[in-house]
């Protein structure tokens, strides 16, 4: 799987609480984006970041925030979580933002705001 | 109309069957093209990647770009029982930054 471990897997919370997820990758790329995916709707890219603290928005970036302190580490936080956020969220990265650098996937967070 | 439009399928089909597999779109700036399968419960996986138009092929799978009519194709020869997953497509006109995907067709090859 690339390299890249998402965490938690799941997730139940309930509307109004603040939610952080965890993307945590070992092969030193520059570039980690965040992205949901609902049915019909296919990926929609949240938030990317390419480089440490150098984030921007994506095309869904209302409700969310991002931090990257650490090469390594990308977290996507809901600061108050809705119904419609209830999504599966993945995280990617690539090498740089050239041709030869496609986006390689983590297995995703299921996250159910109730 | 959505940017990337994909035939959400679910599309059948017997083991050894060719398979097509399709997206157009309404972007004429989209250059990088690319493919992903996905299992259930799982991050999507790269299969392929194009640039412009054109085929290209890697072991039984043959990705096709036409540009002039804003058709990608992926066709898989010989399918397989594990080929059975959901296919995306994604493009942009700025690798890197903003990949826009289509929904997905689910394909389930029968043994």
């Amino acid at each position: 799987d690339a390299g890249i471990t998402q965490s938690p897997r799941h997730k139940v919370t309930e509307t109004g609480t603040p939610v952080t997820l965890r993307c945590h990758q070992t092969e030193n790329h520059r570039y980690m984006y965040w992205y949901r995916q609902d049915p019909g709707h296919g990926l929609r890219l949240i938030h990317y970041s390419y480089g440490v603290k150098d984030t921007d928005k994506g095309e869904v970036s209302d409700g969310y925030s991002v931090s990257r302190s650490k090469t390594e580490d990308f977290l996507l936080t809901l600061e108050s979580a809705t119904s419609s956020q209830t999504s599966v969220y993945f995280c990617a990265i690539s090498e740089d933002s050239s041709y030869n650098s496609p986006l390689h996937f983590g297995n995703g967070t299921r996250l159910t705001v109730t | 109309q959505k940017e990337v439009e994909q035939d959400p399928g679910p599309l059948s089909v017997p083991e050894g069957a060719i398979v097509s597999l399709n997206c157009t779109y309404s972007n004429s700036a989209f250059q990088y093209f690319m493919w992903y399968r996905q299992y259930s419960r799982k991050g999507p996986e790269l299969l392929m990647y194009t640039y412009s138009s054109g085929n290209k092929e890697d072991g039984r799978f043959t990705a096709q770009v036409d540009k002039s009519s804003k058709y990608i194709s992926l066709f898989i020869r010989d399918s397989q029982p594990s080929d059975s997953a959901t296919y995306l497509c994604a493009m942009s006109d700025n690798y890197g930054q903003n990949f826009v995907f289509g929904p997905g067709t689910r394909l389930s090859v029968l043994p």
